[in-house]
């Protein structure tokens, strides 16, 4: 079992729609990362979240650290956002390393 | 600024071939890393340089050496290559010393080994 599971694996939605992602993680962690990564390969980071919410722009990021659990939210999204969402998480200490989901591939059809 | 680049972007190598894989950043990062990314896996850290003259391993460090040459350069060599290294190979840097930070991703290395 992978230590970060992201749900769904993949998602079409209609131009327009609110999307919504999300990721889960084993135990206590430092911080989590929103990646995403467009087809052609390039991996830009979105969010870094160690409590609460960040919004930028259309994307919205949520984390609750009681039930170690994240959201990512597209409001209105659009074909440009058609890629893949990856989720990794730091769990700081002795691990001092990023681990990463498998990644949520995202269509957005217009 | 270029950020992270790496070279060459794709490559294709018989099983036994060696090659080394380039990767330099100009944002006068201390931490750089190495991961690979195959189909249905989270980015896999392979190997990874704390600081200039520091590297250590990953998860999945076999097969692979690696050489901080300067603050800038971190190169990954596969000395005698297997279809197993068959991926995607992604070089990232990263400026502070909290390691959660933002990573700063290259554009990626496809290799295919035959």
């Amino acid at each position: 079992k992978n230590e970060v599971e992201q749900s769904p694996q993949n998602l079409t939605a209609q131009e327009g729609e609110f999307i919504t992602i999300n990721c889960s993680y084993s135990v206590g962690i430092s911080a989590l990362h929103w990646l995403q990564q467009h087809p052609g390969g390039g991996i830009v980071s979105l969010f870094m979240l160690s409590s609460g919410k960040k919004k930028h722009g259309r994307l919205i990021a949520t984390i609750n650290i009681q039930e170690k659990h994240s959201s990512l939210h597209i409001t209105a999204s659009h074909p440009r956002d058609s890629a893949v969402y990856i989720c990794a998480v730091f769990y700081g200490g002795a691990t001092n390393k990023l681990i990463f989901g498998t990644g949520t591939l995202l269509a957005v059809q217009p | 600024n270029a950020g992270v680049t790496q070279t060459p972007k794709f490559q294709v190598l018989k099983t036994g071939q060696s090659m080394t894989l380039q990767c330099a950043q100009d944002m006068n990062h201390n931490s750089m890393y190495w991961y690979r990314q195959d189909p249905g896996m989270g980015l896999r850290l392979i190997y990874y340089s704390a600081s200039e003259g520091t590297t250590d391993k990953g998860e999945v460090p076999n097969g692979y050496n690696v050489s901080r040459l300067n603050k800038r350069e971190f190169s990954l060599r596969l000395e005698s290559a297997a279809p197993s290294q068959t991926s995607v190979y992604f070089c990232a840097s990263r400026g502070g010393y909290y390691e959660g930070e933002t990573q700063y991703f290259g554009p990626g290395t496809r290799l295919l080994v035959l």
